[in-house]
């Protein structure tokens, strides 16, 4: 069975450090991998995506996530976090084993203190 | 642009009662989805809507139904609301299919079942 984890319930970064937020999934065959972030009170919103091609996916708001098949990882990144980045971010992946139905993680809650 | 839009924002229902949540996209995507959201567990999907005129279910189908009333509504419906059915829920659509497709939410639905 597909699945994906997000094995930090929280993260705590001081705005202008870099941030990482952490995704693993297992899946059989080529993955698609998904970021979405959830502002409080609104939906979920895409952030951005690995389908092939470069491993460095670079998405909206000055974030960014690398693909690792080897350690079949797809973390999340920002170079300089900022006090509005503040919201909890979903990890998501589909896949041939689940018959390209989407999996959503537990969800990581990022506080950016100012 | 309105997106998906869900209603009611808002409902506390009685044990027993039945209620039906509305969702309507107009961004003409073939495929509309309901998923709940419970603290710690993301996003789980309840049913799902290929197309117009199809629908299948999710990962946790028990107690709800679905009506997909044309190519921009969908519609989820509790016959006999019960506490374990307190939850906040999502509608969302996409052009085709889960897989490699972006997924859009509405703002969500939250339920409270006394």
């Amino acid at each position: 069975a597909q699945s994906v984890a997000q094995p930090e319930d929280q993260v705590n970064v001081a705005e202008g450090n870099p941030l990482t937020v952490k995704c693993t999934y297992s899946v059989s065959g080529n993955p698609y991998l998904f970021w979405y972030v959830q502002y409080p009170n609104r939906g979920l919103q895409f952030l951005l995506k690995y389908i092939t091609g470069d491993n460095l996916v670079k998405g909206s708001y000055g974030f960014e996530a690398e693909f690792n098949k080897s350690q079949t990882s797809f973390h999340l990144k920002k170079p300089s976090a900022l006090v509005s980045d503040s919201a909890l971010y979903f990890c998501a992946v589909s896949g041939h084993t689940g018959g390209f139905k989407t999996i959503f993680g537990a969800g990581t809650r990022l506080f950016v203190k100012a | 642009n309105a997106g998906v839009t869900q209603t009611p924002k808002f409902q506390v229902l009685k044990t027993g009662q039945s209620m039906t949540l509305q969702c309507a996209q107009d961004m003409n995507h073939n495929s509309m989805y309901w998923y709940r959201q419970d603290p710690g567990m993301g996003l789980r999907l309840i049913y799902y809507s290929a197309s117009e005129g199809t629908t299948d279910k999710g990962e946790v189908p028990n107690g709800y139904n679905v009506s997909r009333l044309n190519k921009r509504e969908f519609s989820l419906r509790l016959e006999s609301a019960a506490p374990s059915q307190t939850s906040v829920y999502f509608c969302a659509s996409s052009e085709a299919g889960q897989g490699r497709n972006i997924q859009y939410f509405g703002a969500g639905t939250r339920l409270s079942v006394l």
